[in-house]
Parts: C-alpha cells; sequence; structure tokens
C-alpha cells in the first residue's frame, strides 16, 4: 500500500517562530507533490505546488528530495492564522490526478 | 463566481436509508472526485471519474454508487450497504493531464447516520 507519513503533532510556536514540517512518501515512482491547508471543519485548500528545485511562496518554503522520497515544508514568521493542520499529498501517476494523502500535521501559532 | 459546490452541508440518514450528496463544479474540469475523511485520518478515494458517463472505484467504493451524466455534476450515493457511513464527504476536480493537475475541493458535506 502506498503511503505518505506525517507527523500528526501538534506543534505548538509563538506568532514570529519558524516552525519545519516533513513528510515521507513510498512510491518512488511518485510525480507531483503538494502542500494542502485544512481548517478545522474545513476542506483542503492549496497552499504549494512541490517542485524539484524547491520553491517559496511569501513565508512559505517547500522542497523535495527525490532519493530520500522526502518533503519538507517551511513556515517562517508564523502568524496566528496560520494555525490549521496541513496536509502532504502526493500524486503517484503524471497527468492522472489520483492523489495520496498524508493524516496531517497540525500547527497551533499562539500569541 | 467559478468554484465547486456541495449540498446539504449537513446530513443526517436513518439506518437503511439510501442518501444522495450532490456536488457541481463550473470550473470546466473534466475530472472530479469523492473523498471520504474520518477523524484523525487521511482522506480517502471513494470513486472517480475523468471523463462523462466514465467512473473508477478508488480504495474504498463498497457501499457507494455514482454517476456522471454531466460534465458538471458528480452525485455520490450513500447506500444502506455502507457499514459506516457517518464522515465527512469532499468533492475535488481537476483537469488532468495539465502541469499542475491540481485538485480543488467543495465545501464539503456532514454525513451523520441515527
Amino acid at each position: 500500500r502506498k503511503e505518505v507519513e506525517q507527523d500528526p503533532g501538534p506543534f505548538n510556536v509563538p506568532e514570529g517562530a519558524t516552525v519545519a514540517f516533513n513528510c515521507t512518501y513510498s512510491n518512488s515512482a511518485s510525480q507531483s507533490f503538494f502542500w494542502y491547508r485544512q481548517d478545522c471543519r474545513k476542506e483542503p485548500k492549496l497552499l504549494m505546488s512541490v517542485y524539484s528545485s524547491g520553491n517559496e511562496d511569501g513565508r512559505f518554503t517547500a522542497q523535495l528530495n527525490r532519493a530520500s522520497q522526502y518533503i519538507s515544508l517551511l513556515i517562517r514568521d508564523s502568524k496566528l492564522s496560520d494555525s490549521a493542520t496541513y496536509l502532504c499529498v502526493v500524486n503517484e501517476r503524471a497527468g492522472y490526478s489520483t492523489l495520496t494523502f498524508g493524516k496531517g500535521t497540525m500547527l497551533l501559532v499562539s500569541p | 463566481d467559478g468554484g465547486i459546490t456541495q449540498s446539504p452541508k449537513y446530513l443526517f440518514r436513518k439506518e437503511g436509508q439510501n442518501v444522495t450528496l450532490s456536488c457541481e463544479q463550473n470550473l470546466n474540469h473534466d475530472a472530479m472526485y469523492w473523498y471520504r475523511q474520518d477523524p484523525g485520518q487521511g482522506l480517502r478515494l471513494i470513486y472517480y471519474s475523468q471523463i462523462v458517463n466514465d467512473f473508477q472505484k478508488g480504495d474504498i467504493a463498497e457501499g457507494y454508487s455514482v454517476s456522471r451524466e454531466k460534465k458538471e455534476s458528480f452525485p455520490l450515493t450513500v447506500t444502506s450497504a455502507q457499514k459506516n457511513p457517518t464522515a465527512f464527504y469532499l468533492c475535488a476536480s481537476s483537469t488532468p493531464g495539465t502541469s499542475t493537475d491540481t485538485q480543488y475541493f467543495g465545501p464539503g458535506t456532514r454525513l451523520t447516520v441515527l
């Protein structure tokens, strides 16, 4: 069974802190990678895609290590509004979008 | 206003009843998906459809049925054969074959069996 593993947390951090989440995936043939954010009792929303060269979107940086089958998400200068569950998501087949979801890592940012 | 809509937001069902969850999208996406989420669990794929009049079973299709008569619509029926239907049901859509093949989700339906 192909899997995506994440530390469930919760990660408790103060505002302004930097926090990093990791994710490992079991299928070495996986094609594309994403981080989604899910607020309590809401639908997942795409945070960012993860590219082989690494990519940044404001305070968020995502990295992919294909050799180690490892994905990371770094959040700098945490805001209260960053409190959510972050889902690591892997697509195993190019151009054929059936995703495998991790169970998520919960982040709680406190004042 | 483009997006995915699901209805109802909350649904209560008595044991032994079939219920149908609605999912509509106006994003012109070819593919649509149904997932189930249980507390503390990842999303699990129930059914998906790449094109109209075609759909495939996902990982947990037993006790569910779908139809795809229109590109915009992909209703899910939870039948009485589904042993533990209480869950959060999420519909998504995408356009496979694009460089990002990203899935976008509707707001979900919470189903509770009484």
